[in-house]
Formats: C-alpha cells, sequence, structure tokens
C-alpha cells in the first residue's frame, strides 16, 4: 500500500524559508506526477505545484516567485520550499501522488495523500 | 476567489440524493480539461471520489456519479448517509494559468 509522509518544521519565523519533505513508501516514486497542496485553517484547498519523477517541476502562478519543489528518486522523496513566509501561508501542506491515465487530459488525478502538516507562520 | 465556483453549502436527508455543482469557463472544465472530485472529513485529508469526469476509484460506492457538461461539472450523491458529511471539492486544470485549480469546497450537510 503506497503511502505519504510529510516531514518538516511545525513553526516558522515570519520572513524566513519553509521547508518540508514527503516520503513515498510502499511504491516506486516513477512514473508519476508528485504535488504540494495546502489548506489554511478554515479554508479551501490551494494547490502550490507538482513534480515528474524526471525532476521537472510546474508551479501555482500566484506562488512560483516563492516556491521550489525537487524530487530525489534516490531515496523515495520530494520537497517543497517557500521562501519569504508571513503569516499567510500558515496551513496544512499535504503532498499527494497523481496518476495520469491513458485517454484522460489534465490534471492527473491525486489518489494518495499524506495526512498533513500544519505549519504556522509566527515569531 | 476561486476559479471553479461552488456553492458553499448542500444539505440533505439520509436517503435522499444531493447534488453538487462545478462552475468553471472556457479556460479550464470548457476546455476540455478533466474534472475530479473530493471528499475531505473534517480533520483528515481529501480523499479521491470520482476522477476523469466520471470514474469511481475503487472502493467508492456507487451511489457516488459525476458529469461533465460545457463549462460546468456536477457529482451527485444518492442514498445519502450520515458517512457521507463531509466537504466536497471539484478539481481541474486551467490552461489560462496552467494552473491545477480546485473549486471552494461545498459542505455537505446529513
Amino acid at each position: 500500500q503506497v503511502q505519504l509522509q510529510e516531514s518538516g518544521p511545525g513553526l516558522v519565523k515570519p520572513s524566513e524559508t519553509l521547508s518540508l519533505t514527503c516520503t513515498v513508501s510502499g511504491g516506486s516514486i516513477s512514473d508519476y506526477y508528485w504535488s504540494w497542496i495546502r489548506q489554511p485553517p478554515g479554508k479551501g484547498l490551494e494547490w502550490i505545484g507538482y513534480i515528474t519523477s524526471s525532476g521537472s517541476p510546474t508551479y501555482s502562478h500566484s506562488l512560483r516567485s516563492r516556491v521550489t519543489i525537487s524530487v530525489d528518486t534516490a531515496n523515495n522523496q520530494f520537497s517543497l520550499r517557500v521562501t519569504s513566509v508571513t503569516a499567510a501561508d500558515t496551513a496544512v501542506y499535504y503532498c499527494a501522488r497523481g496518476i495520469l491515465r491513458d485517454g484522460h487530459n489534465f490534471p492527473p488525478p491525486s489518489d494518495y495523500w499524506g495526512q498533513g502538516s500544519l505549519v504556522t507562520v509566527s515569531s | 476567489q476561486s476559479v471553479l465556483t461552488q456553492p458553499p453549502s448542500v444539505s440533505g436527508a439520509p436517503g435522499q440524493r444531493v447534488t453538487f455543482f462545478c462552475t468553471g469557463s472556457y479556460s479550464n472544465i470548457g476546455a476540455g480539461s478533466d474534472v475530479h472530485w473530493y471528499q475531505q472529513i473534517p480533520g483528515t485529508a481529501p480523499k479521491l471520489v470520482l476522477f476523469g469526469n466520471t470514474n469511481r476509484p475503487s472502493g467508492v460506492p456507487d451511489r457516488f456519479s459525476a458529469s461533465k457538461s460545457g463549462t460546468s461539472a456536477s457529482l451527485a450523491i444518492s442514498g445519502l448517509q450520515a458517512e457521507d458529511e463531509a466537504d466536497y471539492y471539484c478539481q481541474s486544470y486551467d490552461s489560462g494559468l496552467n494552473d491545477w485549480v480546485f473549486g471552494g469546497g461545498t459542505k455537505l450537510t446529513v
């Protein structure tokens, strides 16, 4: 059974960099789309970006100036960095796996999700 | 404001049928992008319940169905059960933004 697990600091100071890692177990990281999605407290889902297993990232237009997603296929992990954080970046951050099936169009549906990691931006 | 518009809430009695709507535009749903639906019980991660406009993942009961027409999509749940109470989000791809976009979510009360 595929499992995803987010890890990283739960508290980040304003203007600093948020860093999270997602570890994938029970399956290969190859041939999928690996994405980050966040959810501010009491609000809806916001897509941050994704990276392919070959290392090609795509970012949300609203966050791309501050976001970097990378993949480490040797360790079955992918990571998220968000720079210059503010209180507006406080959210539960989810990692998820997407698979694009034959005959279907973008976006790949996210069939496996991590449990989520709450990151609070506060001094 | 979300690119995909969903009503904030829907309610129904046990056993009834409810429908959720997701309204987009010609740069996303109307452009042929797939629509997916996620169920999120508060405090837990979203769960994929419909993908590719009309398809159910294994394990999702056939009480859940979906369709797509023009610039809109819909999710229907028949035979409502208390366990269906959750937030439901639609997702698609917007070619103008090059973003995977979510609707604002609809809270289902049973």
